[in-house]
């Protein structure tokens, strides 16, 4: 199973949106609503961000939002801040109980 | 709150086994399937294998099958991680992470390091 294929970085002002995308094929993304979003800072482990393409789990700012196009998904962080400088990654369920994880996104916060 | 906590890595020879665990607190660990999930050092998060809530049913990438068995102590609260035939492309931080009311990672270990050298 490929990776999903990620953008390796992405930037933004304080108060700007950005948007990372995350593509997949017709076996993954294109398939199942299964997309999930982690966010990992420096040193520590990853934190889930979104599921199910576009839910946040409590304690989420809605500043962080999921959608999906066919084989694309994206996540969109509105209202940037300096805290949300992190690696985003993007994982889809496959089939028969397999997960395959996008290669990751720096986010810089200009 | 539920915390996962990994031990076990470490520095062991290319072609040598080593076993990870991973301890389980907060919650009763029979309600919910796991997964342990790697990372080498500068690279991105790779899925590396699946066990269900009760052990009957486990999944595992391509790039770690037949070398890698996963399986649970429910009674301990414990899940294990079996690795032989270590390569230096298994050298990773191992993370267990929990599956809770979907297929996704709702709360994950801090880590442990393993690194394969000849």
């Amino acid at each position: 199973q490929s990776a999903l294929t990620q953008p390796p970085s992405a930037s933004g002002s304080p108060g700007q949106s950005v948007t990372i995308s995350c593509t997949g094929t017709n076996d993954d993304i294109g398939r199942f609503n299964y997309v999930s979003w982690y966010q990992q800072e420096s040193g520590k482990a990853p934190k889930l961000l979104i599921y199910d393409v576009s839910k946040r789990p409590s304690g989420v700012p809605d500043r962080f939002s999921g959608s999906k196009s066919a084989n694309t998904a994206s996540l969109t962080v509105s209202g940037l801040q300096a805290e949300d400088e992190a690696d985003y990654y993007c994982t889809s369920y496959v089939a028969t109980n397999s997960w395959v994880f996008g290669g990751g996104t720096k986010l810089t916060v200009l | 709150q539920v915390q996962l906590v990994e031990s076990g890595g470490g520095v062991v020879q290319t072609g040598k086994s080593l076993r990870l665990s991973c301890v389980v607190s907060g919650i009763t660990l029979r309600g919910y399937a796991f997964h342990w999930v790697r990372q080498a050092p500068g690279k991105g998060l790779e899925w590396v294998a699946h066990i269900s809530h009760d052990g009957g049913r486990t999944d595992y990438a391509d790039s770690v099958k037949g070398r890698f068995i996963t399986s649970r102590d429910n009674s301990n609260n414990t899940l294990f991680l079996e690795m032989s035939s270590l390569t230096k492309e298994d050298t990773a931080v191992y993370y267990c992470a929990r599956q809770n009311w979907g297929p996704y990672f709702d709360s994950w270990g801090q880590g442990t390091l393993v690194s394969v050298s000849s």
